[in-house]
């Protein structure tokens, strides 16, 4: 079973409404979470990071976060066709010293189409 | 802003070179990764690096190794390169702890391609 999973799409999604990204992931100790947008050849760029339980808005990004469900979403309002990429959530977990080990889901391909 | 960047954008070796893969930043982050990206098996760490000259095996460390001799440098080393390493190579930093801790920024990757 993968520790963090999501669903790899495509979602596709009209100009302007909202697109709703998931993730679930299976370790409880988990403490940050992390939304990323990755384009074709090029390498992810973060959009937010989520702490506590709740939600947390970053202009037309909202995270949302469930811990006791082990879920973690993102929702893209007024979608663009320039939202059109692949989204990565990554969860941390301890790790020896290094306390920060990322790991990622594989993916939501999103398309915005006009 | 962070930068990291990473020595090539595309590289192409052949079967047993040895290559070499340098990502260097900007931002005194403590912490240092190397991942690599493939089509359908998403993003799998290497190795990673907490201070200089530590190291610590990731997810598939096998055919790989890492150099980390000065905080803002970490050096990915394919002793003899294979085909199954084509793949996109990407290099990460963060920091220990602050705020932020734990975000990790991604430098521009690297597409290396074994022939």
């Amino acid at each position: 079973q993968k520790e963090v999973e999501q669903n790899s799409g495509p979602l596709s999604v009209p100009e302007g409404a909202i697109a709703s990204l998931n993730c679930t992931y299976s370790d409880r100790g988990s403490q940050s979470f992390f939304w990323y947008r990755q384009y074709s050849g090029k390498s992810p760029e973060l959009i937010m990071f989520i702490y506590s339980n709740g939600d947390k808005e970053d202009g037309r990004f909202t995270a949302q976060l469930n811990k006791a469900s082990q879920y973690v979403s993102l929702l893209i309002r007024d979608s663009q066709p320039s939202d059109s990429a692949t989204y990565l959530c990554a969860v941390s977990a301890l790790y020896k010293a290094a306390g920060n080990k990322l790991t990622f889901g594989g993916g939501t391909r999103v398309l915005v189409k006009p | 802003d962070v930068k990291v960047t990473q020595s090539s954008r595309y590289l192409v070796k052949r079967t047993g070179e040895k290559v070499f893969l340098e990502c260097v930043q900007d931002m005194d982050h403590e912490n240092m990764f190397w991942y690599r990206q493939d089509p359908g098996l998403g993003l799998r760490l290497i190795y990673f690096s907490y201070d200089v000259k530590m190291k610590e095996k990731g997810d598939i460390p096998e055919g790989y190794s890492v150099s980390r001799e000065k905080k803002e440098r970490f050096s990915l080393i394919l002793e003899s390169a294979s085909t199954n390493q084509t793949s996109m190579y990407l290099c990460a930093s963060s920091l220990l702890a602050g705020v932020g801790v734990h975000t990790q920024y991604f430098g521009p990757g690297t597409r290396l391609t074994v022939l």
